[in-house]
């Protein structure tokens, strides 16, 4: 079945890019996304990028997709505070009856520290 | 403002106990899942739905089902709440179009004692 991998923590300096990394092994997976988690709220969506794209950017936020290697990765620069949350990272699989299903990592802990 | 409600922030139940979570969205959108998370676990799935009284088992369906009488809500149930069904559960609706992914609840954090 399909299977997301993520490390389970990244602690980084306020000011500094911080670097989250996601492998899939899904191949068919035709978006993959970004999600952020705030302490007791549910997942909010941060970005996505389609499979034929190589990198998606969206402000501070840099999407990075190594198609070859399953690889997947998401850039914040100029980290803040604001930033410190749980990332997902998820492949999604197309449904029979239409729609999407999306199979997500465990989530990293990012802890900006001052 | 577009968004999926989930009844309860908190919820403590005892063994044994049947539970009902629910889930409305107001988007229109064709499918709604319910997933629990774990620490070191993330998001796994339980059940979905891709139309109305339709569902589909996800990768971990034992001691849940579901009820989706009308589109814009999507029930949980605990046939008999057991204490490894502590958990954080959080509902989850989609259009039939892949971009956009998922809106999600704000999460019902259970505790089964």
């Amino acid at each position: 079945g399909e299977d997301v991998e993520q490390s389970l923590f990244l602690s980084v300096r306020e000011g500094d890019s911080s670097v989250i990394n996601c492998t899939y092994t899904d191949s068919s997976s035709t978006y993959l996304y970004w999600y952020k988690q705030e302490p007791g709220a549910g997942l909010q969506l941060l970005t996505y990028i389609f499979s034929n794209m190589d990198m998606k950017q969206d402000q501070r936020l840099t999407v990075l997709l190594n198609k070859k290697d399953k690889h997947l990765s998401l850039r914040i620069a100029d980290t803040q505070t604001g930033d410190s949350a749980i990332y997902f990272c998820a492949e999604n699989d197309i449904l029979t009856g239409g729609g999407n299903k999306l199979t997500f990592g465990t989530g990293t802990q990012l802890k900006v520290e001052l | 403002d577009v968004k999926v409600t989930q009844s309860s922030r908190y919820l403590v139940k005892r063994t044994g106990e049947k539970v009902f979570l629910e889930c409305v969205q107001d988007m229109d959108h064709e499918n709604m899942f319910w997933y629990r998370q774990d620490p070191g676990l993330g998001l796994r799935l339980i059940y979905f739905s891709y139309d109305v009284k339709m569902k589909e088992k996800g990768d971990i369906p034992e001691g849940y089902s579901v009820s989706r009488e009308k589109k814009e809500r999507f029930s949980l149930i605990l046939e008999s709440a057991s204490t490894n069904q502590t958990s954080m559960y959080l509902c989850a609706s989609s259009p039939q179009g892949m971009a956009g992914g998922y809106t999600f609840g704000s999460g019902t954090r259970l505790t089964v004692v």
